[in-house]
């Protein structure tokens, strides 16, 4: 029951330049999406969100970008920095209160 | 400052054996989660907990598992009879009710041996 997906299970780019972490989904219910941040031994962090209403929102190095009609959703961080490196994982859920679908995570890693 | 704080942290058991893990909020939150996250794997849903009910589970939540909140404060996850593939991190999490964005807490490490 894979409804939520990251292809790609690490990443690795130099510091100061641009990473993009990838998810796709496969229902279409969902209507709002989180990014989280988690290093090891530690709780998911929030990091950013948006709703199905927008295709983008922006805080920071971080920008997430949706495309509803690809079922697709982007993370990008401008510039990365070594602090960045973690465990990202997307989650979507279908309206408020409802469980969050995470997907399998991305660890990422920012060379200094 | 964390928004939830779990206990114990890490807890070890024997298989068969029932274990009880906390989750204690800062202040008075109404909305509760359980995940788990198996090691490697995504983090998954157990079940939401609201105003004393169970809101939603998922199939993973099964008739080994429970939730209460005993006090009128601390939610607790009881697995009644704990198998190994109970192995996991355990978070609590809490939702913010303006923005719909969950917190987490930093999770109780169970190992079943």
């Amino acid at each position: 029951d894979q409804q939520v997906k990251q292809n790609s299970p690490s990443l690795s780019v130099q510091e100061g330049r641009i990473s993009i972490l990838n998810c796709d989904y496969t229902n279409s219910m969902f209507d709002y999406f989180l990014w989280y941040k988690k290093y090891p031994a530690e709780g998911p962090t929030f990091l950013i969100s948006i709703s199905s209403i927008k295709d983008k929102n922006e805080d920071g190095r971080f920008t997430v970008f949706l495309n509803k009609s690809a079922k697709h959703l982007s993370l990008h961080i401008v510039p990365s920095q070594p602090g960045d490196s973690a465990v990202y994982f997307c989650a979507a859920s279908r309206n408020t209160g409802n469980q969050f679908y995470f997907g399998t995570g991305t660890s990422l890693t920012v060379i200094p | 400052e964390p928004e939830v704080t779990q206990t114990p942290s890490h807890q070890v058991t024997q298989m068969g054996q029932e274990v009880i893990l906390r989750c204690v909020p800062i202040s008075n939150h109404l909305y509760f989660y359980w995940y788990r996250q198996i090691l490697g794997q995504k983090v998954e849903f157990l079940v939401s907990f609201y105003n004393n009910e169970i809101s939603e589970k998922s199939e993973i939540f099964d008739d080994q598992f429970s939730v209460e909140r005993p006090d009128g404060s601390n939610f607790t996850l009881k697995i009644r009879s704990t198998k190994l593939e109970d192995s996991a991190m355990y978070f609590c999490a809490r939702i913010d009710s303006y923005t719909d964005t969950q917190y987490f807490g930093p999770g109780t490490r169970l190992t079943v041996l």
